[in-house]
């Protein structure tokens, strides 16, 4: 099945800096969303772009699918942007319905 | 409108009893899914719904675990004989279209699950 991998792991920023986080996938996919995990676990959808590019105030998102990778961008950020970062994709037709997550890019915002 | 709603947001069972966790989506979402997530992991896939057919219950572990959707809304996950390697977020999803990978799938909560 198609692998999903996020890097880094982990990110550790001071408040106010800038981040990438990237998501590589390994097969052609028709869906690709980015979601934020908060610290009290509830799970937000950040964007869905399963091609081209998107903003949404401080963060912006980048697919090319062509190259099989997602990018995550965070400007000038905050503590409330602490938590993990996940990457998931979706394949096309018939009962393939689901979302394949990768392991996540746990992001530290310090004050 | 309401988003996803789960219910019961947490659950402490003892091992060997049988857990429902229930999941409302989106009012007139077409698609459902079952989700699970262990700590420090991406949710994993169980099963997905159109309407009220179960459409891949591939992701399901086993037999103890089971899913319907009777009237196409509603959907209740059911654990028999609860072990503590069950012990996890089950999360639920819904979205608009039937073909999933079309358009953003919707997360609820998540109902955290203890097997003592």
């Amino acid at each position: 099945g198609i692998q999903v991998e996020q890097s880094p792991p982990d990110l550790i920023l001071q408040e106010g800096a800038n981040s990438t986080l990237r998501c590589n996938f390994s097969d052609s996919v028709n869906n690709l969303q980015w979601f934020h995990q908060n610290p009290w676990g509830q799970l937000i959808n950040l964007f869905y772009i399963p091609s081209g590019t998107k903003q949404n105030g401080r963060l912006s998102a980048t697919t090319v699918a062509t190259e099989r990778y997602s990018l995550l961008y965070i400007s000038s950020s905050q503590t409330t942007d602490s938590g993990v970062y996940f990457c998931a994709v979706g394949q096309y037709g018939g009962s393939q319905g689901n979302l394949i997550f990768g392991k996540g890019t746990k992001l530290s915002v310090k004050p | 409108g309401a988003g996803v709603s789960q219910s019961p947001r947490y659950k402490v069972t003892k091992r060997g009893q049988d857990v429902a966790l229930r999941c409302d989506p989106i009012s007139g979402h077409v698609s459902l899914y079952w989700y699970r997530q262990a700590l420090g992991q991406g949710p994993e896939f169980l099963t997905y719904f159109n309407y009220e057919a179960q459409q891949d219950k591939s992701g399901l572990p086993n037999d103890r675990f089971s899913a319907e959707r009777p009237e196409g809304s509603i959907s209740t996950l059911t654990i028999q004989r609860t072990e503590q390697r069950d012990s996890a977020m089950y999360r639920c999803a819904s979205n608009h279209h039937r073909e999933a990978s079309q358009e953003t799938q919707y997360f609820g909560p998540g109902t955290r699950l203890l097997v003592l």
